[in-house]
């Protein structure tokens, strides 16, 4: 059974500074991953999605990468800002479109 | 695109009445998903579809909740009778088929309150 974990659940950091966060998946046999923003009381914004037969994918100032031999994911945030603070989701695709989400890391970017 | 639309974005009702929540996908993606979110559990797929079919009802927790995809942009959840448990934010989300798997573009959410 696939399982997600991210690593911290919460993380709090001054502005501008570089952060990375973790997540693992216990079965490498992924379609794909893909990173989420949610921010509070809303929906989740798609970020970055890393097809299994890629490396990393790239958006501004974030970096995704994907490893699935070791069943890991970084979401690089450079110079962090108060307006990235918000949970991010990991989530991996199992193939059939069926979807399991990690339980969040929780960031918080002080000015 | 409007995106993904949800209605209503908060219910409040009481134990044992009937719930109804309503998403309309994005024009043009074939694939629908259903998903609760809670404090305990995070976000878990209820139910998706494809064409209107429903391809994995596996994670709809019981038989009070039940989604019909009547056509291709309108898909209801109902739970029928609601219980205080059920309170969560439930999502639908959206696809296209694509090359390989494709993003899910997801809703606002409805937030459920079952007293």
């Amino acid at each position: 059974k696939q399982e997600v974990t991210q690593i911290p659940a919460a993380l709090s950091v001054p502005e501008g500074e570089n952060l990375v966060l973790n997540c693992s998946f216990t079965d490498s046999a992924i379609y794909n991953l893909q990173w989420f923003r949610q921010d509070p009381g809303k929906g989740l914004t798609s970020l970055l999605l890393i097809q299994s037969s890629q490396r990393e994918q790239t958006s501004g100032r974030l970096n995704a990468s994907l490893d699935k031999s070791s069943g890991r994911s970084t979401l690089y945030i450079a110079a962090s800002q108060p307006g990235d603070s918000a949970t991010y989701l990991c989530a991996v695709n199992t193939g059939g479109f069926k979807t399991i989400f990690g339980a969040g890391t929780r960031l918080f970017v002080k000015a | 695109d409007a995106g993904v639309i949800q209605s209503p974005r908060h219910e409040v009702t009481e134990m044992g009445q009937e719930v109804t929540l309503r998403c309309k996908p994005i024009s043009g993606h074939d694939y629908l998903f259903w998903y609760r979110q809670t404090m305990m559990r995070g976000l878990e797929l209820l139910i998706y579809f494809n064409n209107n079919v429903p391809i994995d009802d596996s994670g709809m927790p019981e038989d009070r909740f039940s989604a019909k995809m009547p056509n291709a942009s309108f898909s209801t959840l109902k739970i029928q009778p609601s219980e205080p448990r059920d309170s969560a934010v439930y999502f639908c989300a959206s696809s296209d088929t694509g090359q390989g798997a494709s993003e899910q573009y997801f809703g606002p959410g409805t937030r459920l309150t079952v007293t």
